[in-house]
């Protein structure tokens, strides 16, 4: 079974720009979750995802969205970036909501310069 | 109450020695206790998990210790290879509800030969 892919791996993107992130979860699985990872925070939950809807969300402001489309693949969009959103994002899937093993992929490296 | 704090922030072992982190929640709705390993530039891989009607969980050289009413759990790695030195994530997440984990600061093992 092909694992969680995310793309692009790498990008570098303006302040005040907007960026959108992919990821296609385990074939499956409904449930997908986005993270952000940063040297000074570790892994803080952004929002999940399950059958379309937002589920959850974390403490982060407007400017980070997301969907989820049919087929389960999400996206998440940064607007107005500023040097701050520089992290490893990291989407992960799992077969259900709640209380389950979460699978991650290997993460979009965002740089704001 | 959502965190889970983890400890020692880094940790040097002799190879073939034991590593030992520890994690402590607040959250007594968190059932169930996932550990997370992660390489440079990858995302984190599920290590092995605990739910918390067992004390404790071993899979090869890894091991959980879990003490429900202390609130805190451990990862213990015997036989520690340079190969392990990785970040290790403790996290918890709870059935029932949205699927958000909370992931500990993370520990960053190096194992020297």
């Amino acid at each position: 079974k092909a694992g969680v892919t995310q793309t692009p791996r790498y990008l570098i993107k303006t302040r005040g720009q907007q960026v959108t992130l992919s990821c296609s979860p385990i074939s499956g699985h409904r449930s997908v979750s986005w993270y952000q990872q940063t040297p000074g925070q570790g892994l803080q939950f952004l929002f999940e995802y399950f059958s379309e809807t937002q589920r959850n969300k974390g403490n982060f402001p407007g400017r980070f969205s997301g969907r989820q489309f049919s087929n389960s693949r999400s996206e998440m969009n940064v607007s107005t970036l500023e040097l701050g959103d520089s992290a490893l994002y990291l989407c992960a899937s799992s077969p259900r909501t709640g209380g389950s093993t979460i699978y991650f992929g290997e993460g979009s490296w965002l740089t704001v310069v | 109450q959502q965190q889970v704090k983890q400890s020692p922030q880094s940790l040097i072992v002799q190879k073939g020695g034991i590593s030992i982190i520890n994690c402590a929640y607040e959250n007594t709705a968190f059932d169930y206790f996932p550990w997370y390993q992660q390489f440079p530039g990858k995302g984190p891989a599920l290590l092995i998990a605990i739910r918390p009607d067992v004390s404790e969980k071993k899979e090869g050289r890894f091991t959980i210790s879990f003490n429900k009413s202390a609130k805190q759990f451990s990862l213990h790695i015997m036989d520690s290879q340079p190969g392990d030195s990785a970040t290790y994530f403790c996290a918890a997440s709870a059935s029932g509800g949205y699927q958000k984990v909370t992931f500990g600061t993370g520990t960053k093992l190096q194992v020297i030969p």
